[in-house]
């Protein structure tokens, strides 16, 4: 069955040095989304894409965070300068439709740690 | 905006009972009401998804309903089994226009061999 994948699984940085999170949708999805969770509390919504733009975000979104589609399979998000409160755990996901659409599925991947030091 | 209530926190029950698992939602206007299993560490595991404009779902042991009247989801999973321990989340979408999914805190259970 095919699967969201996020790499790597383990991250540890320090504070204010850049980290990019590495995602592999399902290969016929259109829409990508991040979410977080830190440890304890629910997941967050951090972004939407589609069609190499950003079609929603949350006000946890600020500037420090990007996402981009580099290619044709994989989707990051890069955090400029990480914060302590940045450590969570970073959750890909991806759609084959619209997310709000009736019915539509999100699929999620396993996640990568993230710990700011 | 949507607020998603999970409760209990925790539940703990004896291998083979039958359970079920509440969620809340304050907006009635949800387009689709998503159930994931976490495993400790582990990413979502979408379980089952709900239309608005359907009451329930089934997927072998499990079913989930949806009452947008009152605003309210249920987890029903038959003959609880060891396997079965993890935290249940749910999420709801409310569509027009918006993608998020808002979650719940899940519920943590337990199924004691």
């Amino acid at each position: 069955e095919p699967e969201v994948t996020q790499t790597p699984s383990h991250q540890v940085t320090q504070m204010g040095q850049e980290v990019i999170l590495r995602c592999v949708p399902i290969s016929n999805h259109l829409y990508f989304y991040w979410y977080r969770q830190i440890l304890g509390q629910k997941v967050e919504f951090l972004v939407s894409f589609y069609n190499n733009e950003i079609s929603e975000k949350s006000e946890i979104f600020d500037d420090q965070f990007s996402v981009e589609r580099p290619d044709g399979s994989n989707f990051t998000l890069k955090i400029r300068s990480t914060k302590l409160e940045d450590s969570a755990m970073y959750f890909c996901a991806s759609s084959e439709r619209y997310g709000g659409r009736l019915g539509e599925t999100q699929y999620f991947g396993p996640g990568t740690r993230l710990l700011v030091l | 905006k949507q607020e998603v209530t999970q409760i209990p926190a925790a539940l703990s029950v004896p291998e083979g009972e039958n359970l079920v698992l509440n969620c809340s939602f304050t907006d009635s206007a949800i387009y689709n009401l998503q159930w994931f299993r976490q495993d400790p560490g582990k990413g979502l595991t979408s379980l089952l998804l709900i239309q608005s404009s359907q009451r329930e779902q089934t997927s072998g042991r499990l079913n989930a309903s949806l009452d947008k009247s009152s605003g309210r989801s249920t987890l029903y999973i038959a003959a609880s089994q060891p396997g079965d321990s993890a935290t249940y989340l749910c999420a709801g979408s409310s569509g027009a226009g918006s993608y998020q999914l808002t979650f719940g805190k899940g519920t943590k259970l337990s199924v004691i061999p």
